[in-house]
């Protein structure tokens, strides 16, 4: 089965220091979403990219996330600076998406688990 | 906007018991519906899926109706394993949203032998 591949699986930071999570999504897919898992929050979305380009990211914190996209291979969410209320599940997940509809869903990764101490 | 409400857990059974969770929606126009499942330490899996009104989405056992006149698409399983033990996310695609998925908040569900 194809998978999509988030690297790495787990990281424990300082606080103000820069994060990179990165994610291979699936070959042929259109569409990678990202998005935040904590407990009190559930799944948040952050941003999500079609074809690459940038289509939402309203839900990050602009000055401290950026989500990049350099080619259809490798999506990218940073933090500068990292701060202890982003720990957190991070998730990335890709899918086809033909005209406006989601027909089949989407493949996520396991996650990133980030811990900022 | 749009948005799935999800019945609160968590919900614990015994094995071989039936299992629902309610699972409702609010959309304009005519959504895609799926059922997520996370199982403990791992990402979201896709469980099962409906595209218009009365399709029967299933898988594992698992099935879920969609149903237009009371916007809902509640999970059910005759018999549950312990192996189902997991958290269940619903959500929704809807016509316009770029293919965004809107989720619920999920339900834990343990399964004890």
């Amino acid at each position: 089965d194809a998978r999509v591949t988030q690297t790495p699986r787990h990281k424990v930071t300082e606080m103000g220091q820069e994060v990179t999570m990165r994610c291979q999504p699936i070959l042929g897919h259109n569409t990678v979403f990202w998005y935040r898992q904590t407990m009190m929050q559930g799944l948040e979305l952050l941003a999500y990219f079609r074809n690459r380009a940038p289509l939402d990211d309203s839900g990050m914190p602009k000055d401290r996330f950026s989500a990049e996209m350099p080619d259809a291979t490798l999506a990218t969410l940073k933090i500068q600076p990292s701060e202890p209320r982003d720990s957190a599940v991070y998730f990335c997940a890709s899918g086809l998406v033909s005209g406006a509809i989601l027909d089949y869903g989407y493949t996520f990764g396991s996650g990133t688990r980030l811990t900022v101490v | 906007g749009d948005s799935v409400t999800q019945m609160e857990g968590p919900v614990t059974l015994s094995e071989e018991a039936f299992l629902t969770i309610n699972c409702t929606y609010t959309a304009t126009g005519y959504p895609s519906l799926f059922w997520y499942v996370q199982y403990p330490g791992e990402g979201l899996q896709l469980l099962l899926k409906a595209t218009k009104a009365d399709d029967k989405g299933s898988n594992k056992g698992f099935e879920a109706t969609y149903r237009k006149e009371t916007t809902s698409f509640h999970l059910e399983k005759g018999s549950v394993q312990v192996s189902d033990s997991a958290v269940y996310f619903c959500a929704l695609s809807a016509l316009g949203s770029q293919g965004n998925l809107i989720f619920g908040k999920g339900t834990k569900l343990s399964v004890k032998p």
